[in-house]
């Protein structure tokens, strides 16, 4: 079964420390994977992803993934927090060929930040 | 790049009655993908145009549910006999070919 499992429903770190999300995912084929972020009310950007290639891949707004194909994981890090990144951070897995590139998603994982 | 732009961004209504919402894509894309999202979940996949045809529907879309993308351009999802199980952000996305997907923000939808 096609599936992305993020494991930390609700995280919270202190601004300027680093950041790491959690995202494992099981798909049959060669995934397209995702990052994305949503605040409150609002639809979801884009914060990077992976095709092929370099597996660290860079980000918007200073994130970073890495792609690791034995672990079946695509973690988020950021190495300084900044206060507004606190959101709703999901993760994403599609086909990397085909016409319905319909994304599968995890839970999300919220991002508190104290001051 | 307007990005892509949903209406109304609230619907509240009572259960029963029938809602539209609008959606307009991004101009050049091709694809566009309609979601839904309850509180607390990622988002779940309702339907997939290209062009103007309707290719995929999930089998979260009941008969109750409608969708159209008349002439390929903008979008419109219909839901007939509202029922509260219908409560949810709306999300439209649109793309061009395997491109990633740029989302709107959402039509909340209530249901009182």
């Amino acid at each position: 079964a096609q599936s992305v499992t993020q494991p930390d429903i609700h995280i919270t770190v202190s601004e300027g420390a680093s950041l790491e999300l959690r995202c494992n995912y099981s798909y049959g084929a060669t995934p397209y994977l995702f990052w994305y972020v949503q605040s409150p009310g609002q639809g979801l950007q884009l914060l990077l992803k992976y095709f092929s290639g370099d597996t660290l891949v860079q980000g918007i707004k200073g994130f970073e993934a890495e792609f690791k194909r034995s672990q079946s994981s695509f973690n988020l890090r950021k190495p300084s927090v900044h206060w507004s990144d606190a959101a709703e951070y999901f993760c994403a897995v599609g086909p990397n060929a085909g016409n319905n590139r319909k994304l599968i998603w995890g839970l999300g994982t919220s991002l508190g930040v104290n001051p | 790049d307007t990005g892509v732009s949903q209406d109304p961004r609230h619907k509240i209504t009572k259960r029963g009655q029938n809602v539209t919402f609008r959606c307009d894509p991004i101009s050049e894309h091709n694809r566009l993908y309609w979601y839904r999202q309850t509180l607390g979940q990622g988002p779940e996949f309702l339907t997939y145009f290209q062009n103007e045809a309707q290719l995929e529907k999930s089998r979260l879309l009941s008969d109750r549910f409608s969708a159209e993308r008349p002439k390929g351009s903008f979008s419109t999802l219909e839901i007939q006999r509202t029922e509260q199980g219908d409560s949810a952000m709306y999300l439209c996305a649109s793309s061009w070919g395997g491109e990633p997907q740029h989302f709107g923000d959402g039509t909340r939808l209530s249901i009182l």
